[in-house]
């Protein structure tokens, strides 16, 4: 069936580096959406891509979308300990109502 | 803000129970989702409603049923509990396509239930 591969599972950095976690699909997304779940939280909706070869920026986050449609990335320049959690990719297929999602790469931030 | 509320936050139950994980959503969407969330596996969708009285399977509906008798409320229900049904339960609501102002098929979570079957 339909796929969303992140990678990695996990990340640990220290305060000051850079991350950047990578997803992968199987067939071509209408748009991809990335989430942030802080532990012990549930997950919060950041960014929506929507066309090929998008980039998008909040602040220390960079969000790309790729040419095929079919992976994205987000890249944290200078991390804080603000920014641990697990950050999902979230596919959408056909335009319909069902996300796909990643499983998810969770980051710890050493101060 | 939107705010989708679940009925509990921690659920014990015995193994052959029937469950009921209750979801309501403030914020008049048409489409709700239930996931279920475990470690390495991501949010695995159970079943999603995009409007009152219908209903979709998702990826991994064996073993409970929905019900959607109100726009606001979308019911998860294990017939029959079963140890493999222990995990986290997130329910979601999104408003439909293309509204104005709104990002289409973005979804709010609550704040999920952990369910422990014994």
């Amino acid at each position: 069936g339909q796929q969303v591969m992140q990678i990695p599972q996990y990340q640990h950095v220290q305060e000051g580096e850079d991350f950047t976690t990578y997803c992968n699909s199987s067939t071509t997304l209408s748009n991809i959406q990335w989430y942030k779940q802080r532990p012990g939280g549930h997950p919060v909706f950041l960014i929506q891509l929507v066309k090929s070869g998008e980039v998008k920026k909040q602040k220390r986050l960079t969000f790309q979308f790729g040419e095929a449609k079919k992976n994205s990335s987000l890249h944290i320049t200078a991390t804080q300990t603000t920014d641990v959690g697990t950050y999902f990719c979230a596919g959408l297929v056909d335009s319909s109502y069902k996300l796909i999602f990643g499983s998810g790469t969770r980051l710890l931030v050493r101060p | 803000d939107v705010k989708v509320t679940q009925s509990s936050r921690y659920l014990v139950k015995r193994t052959g129970e029937k469950v009921f994980l209750e979801c309501v959503q403030d914020m008049d969407h048409e489409n709700m989702f239930w996931y279920r969330q475990d470690p390495g596996l991501g949010l695995r969708l159970i079943y999603f409603s995009y409007d009152v009285k219908m209903k979709e399977k998702g990826d991994i509906p064996e073993g409970y049923s929905v019900s959607r008798e109100k726009k606001e409320r979308f019911s998860l229900i294990l017939e029959s509990a079963s140890t493999n049904q222990t995990s986290m339960y997130l329910c979601a609501s999104s408003p439909t396509f293309e509204k104005p102002g709104q990002t289409s098929y973005e979804q709010y979570f609550g704040p999920g239930t952990r369910l422990t079957v014994t």
